[in-house]
Formats: C-alpha cells, structure tokens, sequence
C-alpha cells in the first residue's frame, strides 16, 4: 500500500520561506513522477507543481500562481518529495498534498500538511 | 489554463442514481482520455474513484462510473449511499499544464 507522509507545515510571516517534505514507501518512488496540490480553507483543490522521475529527465511544471516561487525536487536515496516555497504570501496559506501522479492525475494522496502565512 | 466546470451542488435520495458534470474545452477534456474524479469527505484527503475517464481503481465500488463526451465528462453515482455524501473534485491533463481542477461539487443524499 502507498503511504504518503507531509511534514514541514507551519505559520510563516508573509515574504518568509518553508520547505515541505514528503516521505515516500510502498511504491517505486524511483519510477514515480510526484506532485503537489494545496486547498485553500473552505476552498477546491489547486494543482500546484509535478516532478517527473529521472528517467524521464527529472524535470519539473508549475501552476502559474506559483511559479518562480515554488520549486519542487526529490531525493530518490531517502524515497523523500520536497517542496520549497520561497516568497510566500497570505494567498498560499493552504494544506498542501503530496501525490503520486499518473495517467494525467493524481493516483495516491497524502493527509497534507497547513501551511498558513500571517504576520 | 481555466478550472474545470462543475456544479456547485448535487443531491438524490438513497438509492438514487446522480450524475455529476464536467466541462472543459477541447485543449484539455476534449482531447485526452485522462479525466480523474476524487471524493473527499470533510476533514479528509481526497481519494480517487476513477482515473483515465472511466476505470476504477482496486477497492472503489462498482456504483461508481465515469464517462466522456466531446468536452465534458460525467462521474455517476448509482444506488446513492449515506456515505456517498461528500465533495466530488474532477481533474484532466492539459496541452499547457499537466493537470487541472474542477472547482468541486458538493453531494447531499437526501
């Protein structure tokens, strides 16, 4: 079974920076392409960010509200996702998902991790 | 790249059948078979209950079915459980970005 565990959440001052990480087991992390998607209070699900497997070039997307300010990587060693959020602001303040992506959509969610943004 | 289209709210009594829609354009449902849909119960993570517009993963029940049709796709939720209620998310890959949401529908089993 795929299991998924977000850490890293927590409140930061607007401008401030965070890093994410989330800890991969029950799948060939190796061979997965990642994502991350965050929701808002009360709010839907946004699709953030997806990093493909090295194989496929290790290369990485982002949503337009986020790029130039996020940047997702992975340590395929430790089987860990990491999300780096520089610049944040009080419109970030979400939980954030790591999730397997496949077949063009998320196949494996973790519990998420709050991040909130407030001075 | 705009969300998805999707009702805000949906409602059937139990036992019911209810469809849930999802509109795109063609740079996204309309021109690939990778539509998604998610249940996620208050409080919780989203679970996937169909992925490549229409198969299920192991363990979903077989209530639930999903379709496509030109831009839009459609999630059907046969025999309407209590437990059915909950927010259903639909998602599709995109010639722009990977992937992208619906804005989330709201099902209420009266």
């Amino acid at each position: 079974e795929v299991h998924l565990v977000e850490s890293g959440g927590d409140l930061v001052k607007p401008g401030g920076s965070l890093r994410l990480s989330c800890a991969a087991s029950g799948l060939s992390f190796i061979n997965a392409w990642m994502s991350w998607v965050r929701q808002a209070p009360g709010k839907g699900l946004e699709w953030i960010g997806r990093i493909k497997n090295k194989i496929d070039g290790g290369t990485s997307d982002y949503a337009a509200a986020v790029k130039g300010r996020f940047t997702i990587s992975r340590d395929d060693s430790r089987n860990t996702l990491y999300l780096q959020m520089n610049s944040l602001e009080t419109e970030d303040t979400a939980m954030y998902y790591c999730a397997t992506y496949l077949y063009g959509g998320i196949t494996n969610w973790g519990q998420g991790t709050l991040v909130t943004v407030s001075s | 790249q705009s969300a998805l289209t999707q009702p805000a709210s949906v409602s059937g009594s139990l036992g019911q059948s209810i469809t849930i829609s999802c509109t795109g354009t063609s740079s996204d449902i309309g021109s690939y078979n990778y539509v998604s849909w998610y249940q996620q119960h208050p409080g919780k993570a989203p679970k996937v209950m169909i992925y490549k517009v229409s198969d299920r993963p192991s363990g979903v029940s077989n209530r639930f079915s999903g379709s496509k049709s030109g831009n839009s796709a459609s999630l059907t939720i046969s025999g309407l459980q209590a437990e059915d209620e909950a927010d259903y998310y639909c998602s599709s890959y995109t010639n722009s970005v990977p992937m992208v949401f619906g804005g989330g529908t709201k099902v209420t089993v009266l």
